[in-house]
Formats: C-alpha cells, sequence, structure tokens
C-alpha cells in the first residue's frame, strides 16, 4: 500500500529535550516537505526537499532541522524544542516534476512541549 | 509571499443541503489550486484540484471553480452527507520550489443528519 508513515503519532516532551520526527514514503517520490498545522493557520511549511542530499527552508524553518539521506527518509529534528513548537506535525511527499503533481501526507504527530 | 484567505472558518449544513467554501490568494503568479479534505486523526486528503487554465471543474458532488481576474476560488458541494463532515483546506502553487503549498485557514464542516 502507498503511503506516508510518521513515527511518533504522539508525544510529550519537555523544553530542551533534543527530539526527532521520523516520515518514511514507500512510493519513491523524489520530493519530500514537513508541515506544522496550527488553529486557524492552516498548514505552514517549515522545511522542504527536491532529493537525496537537497534540502532547504520553508516558511517556518526556526527551531528545526531536517536531513536528507535516503530517499525515503526526511525525519524533522528538534534540537531544543520549546513550547511555541507545540503544534500537529505533517510529513508529505511527491514527484517533484510538473506543477499539480499530487502530495500525500502523513498521519500526523501532535507534539506537546512542556 | 503568497498569502491564501479562506472562508467560513466554521459551516454548519443539514444534511442535502449545498456547503461552499470561498479562498482567495494575493499572488497573480499562482497556477495551481488543490482542495484537501482532513478528516479526525488523518492527515490532509487531495479532493479535487483545479489549474489557472481552466474556470471550472466537477468530481460527482464536488465542483472548484476559479476566476482569476478577482484571484479567487471556491469549493462546491452537493446534497451533502454526513460523511463530507471534515475540515477543509485549500492552497494555491505556482511551481516553484517543488510545487510549494500555500494553505489557507482552514474550514470545518459539520453536516447534520
Amino acid at each position: 500500500e502507498a503511503q506516508v508513515t510518521q513515527n511518533p503519532r504522539y508525544l510529550i516532551t519537555v523544553t530542551g529535550k533534543k527530539l526527532t520526527v521520523t516520515c518514511s514514503q514507500n512510493m519513491n517520490h523524489e520530493y519530500m516537505s514537513w508541515y506544522r498545522q496550527d488553529p486557524g493557520l492552516g498548514l505552514r511549511q517549515i522545511y522542504y526537499s527536491m532529493n537525496v542530499e537537497v534540502t532547504d527552508k520553508g516558511d517556518v524553518p526556526e527551531g528545526y532541522k531536517v536531513s536528507r539521506k535516503e530517499k525515503r527518509n526526511f525525519p524533522l529534528i528538534l534540537e531544543s524544542p520549546s513550547p511555541n513548537q507545540t503544534s500537529l506535525y505533517f510529513c508529505a511527499s511527491g514527484l517533484a516534476g510538473a506543477i499539480g503533481d499530487t502530495q500525500y501526507f502523513g498521519p500526523g504527530t501532535r507534539l506537546t512541549v512542556l | 509571499g503568497e498569502n491564501v484567505e479562506q472562508h467560513p472558518s466554521t459551516l454548519s449544513v443539514q444534511e442535502g443541503d449545498s456547503a461552499v467554501i470561498k479562498c482567495t490568494y494575493s499572488d497573480s503568479a499562482s497556477n495551481y489550486f488543490p482542495w484537501y479534505k482532513q478528516e479526525l486523526g488523518k492527515g490532509p486528503q487531495l479532493i479535487i484540484d483545479i489549474r489557472s487554465n481552466v474556470g471550472e471543474k466537477k468530481d460527482q458532488r464536488i465542483a472548484v471553480t476559479l476566476n482569476k481576474t478577482a484571484k479567487h476560488f471556491s469549493l462546491h458541494i452537493t446534497e451533502t452527507q454526513p460523511e463530507d463532515s471534515a475540515v477543509y483546506f485549500c492552497a494555491a502553487s505556482k511551481g516553484a520550489a517543488g510545487n510549494k503549498l500555500t494553505f489557507g485557514g482552514g474550514t470545518r464542516v459539520l453536516v447534520k443528519p
């Protein structure tokens, strides 16, 4: 089954404790992206990757890191989480070709930073 | 950068009635406008999209219209059913940076039986 998986689905942590949210896709997509969803703000892009070893900032990259060492994986790293990073996070993947290629979203990771 | 505004933020309709969600965008270079449906506990899922060279597109009970001059687009759901209850997001893209999507704030739709 074609899918994007994220782990963990729920995470409660404390300020300053490094964490990683994993994302994996099995569709051989070049493009992967991380979004955060906050009430009334829709989804805002954090980072994206056009292919292996190619990453770039989205609209809200501060406080986050990513890496793309393999095509299927795109982990999101919070080196020193803060309460304002409490949010619902989504990973997405798609083809990096012509405009309009569908992006497939993972099920989401709800993060709470105390 | 692109800014997408979406209205209303919540919408309650009676089963069988129609629902309309409206979005406006700011960047005239945007040329692709998808709509996503997000059910509780799940990620957004594409339900319909429209490109700037088309004014209207229909897929069964859902349709999208685009007015490039006014820079707004709308989602229409006819004969609503309880399973249409969800959060709907509009988005805009101009094909740069891996088809970067700028999302509206979302509309929570509740269909009352």
